[in-house]
């Protein structure tokens, strides 16, 4: 167990649907990051949250959109959902913004698309 | 970020060394090489990390070069737990305005044999 925990583990859904991903991070962790990895892909960064703010955007959709709550657990939201969006979903965290330690990943979510 | 590349893939004897080349040739003075390992479809997980000097922890050890253009990690007896795709990655050091996300390659794939 790392720490950091992402639910639900697996997902599936029909396209054109919206689903919502969970992610608690390690305690006393302050920033989280999404990824996101297809088999075509790899790994893919999405975006990072510190402390409740949005800190960077990767390749993240705009059908896409995530947020980091007061307890600093974070949610990503997909919607409109399309074959193509199926992948694993990791949630990492770290303490700081750049955590010079590197940052600790979730088991991730399996998101399928039917 | 300065880009890595790595070999697609290797094999390697159980019990025996793995080295694991990275070249980074664009790497800047205050970039970081840091290493990943996704086993098998799991959160990738943090190995080690260096800026000039080698570093040894607990699971493996990292070489750079004295121009610091390439490293090599080096997993000292490989068992068949080890079989995983190895990332290297650069980043800017702890301190920096730099957010701390890390972006993935497509790493290399290791097949530890009995």
């Amino acid at each position: 167990d790392s720490g950091v925990t992402q639910t639900p583990k697996h997902l599936i859904t029909a396209t054109g649907q919206r689903v919502t991903l969970r992610c608690s991070p390690r305690s006393g962790d302050l920033s989280v990051y999404w990824y996101q990895q297809s088999l075509d892909q790899g790994l893919q960064f999405l975006i990072q949250y510190y402390n409740g703010e949005e800190r960077a955007k990767g390749n993240i959709l705009e059908r896409f959109s995530a947020q980091q709550f007061p307890d600093l657990h974070s949610e990503l939201n997909l919607s409109s959902l399309e074959l193509g969006d199926s992948a694993l979903y990791f949630c990492a965290s770290s303490v700081a913004i750049n955590s010079n330690y590197g940052y600790t990943f979730g088991s991730g979510t399996r998101l399928t698309v039917v | 970020d300065a880009k890595t590349t790595q070999p697609p893939s290797m094999d390697c004897a159980e019990g025996r060394a793995a080295n694991l080349p990275c070249n980074h040739s664009t790497i800047s003075g205050n970039e970081y090489v840091y290493w990943y390992r996704q086993i098998h479809s799991q959160g990738p997980q943090y190995i080690i990390h260096g800026l000039k000097n080698n570093e040894t922890n607990e699971m493996a050890s990292l070489i750079i070069t004295e121009d610091r253009k390439s490293s090599t990690l080096i997993l000292p007896h490989a068992t068949l737990r080890d079989t995983a795709v190895y990332y290297c990655i650069v980043r800017v050091e702890h301190g920096s305005s730099n957010t701390g996300k890390l972006i993935f390659g497509q790493g290399t794939t290791l097949q530890v044999k009995p």
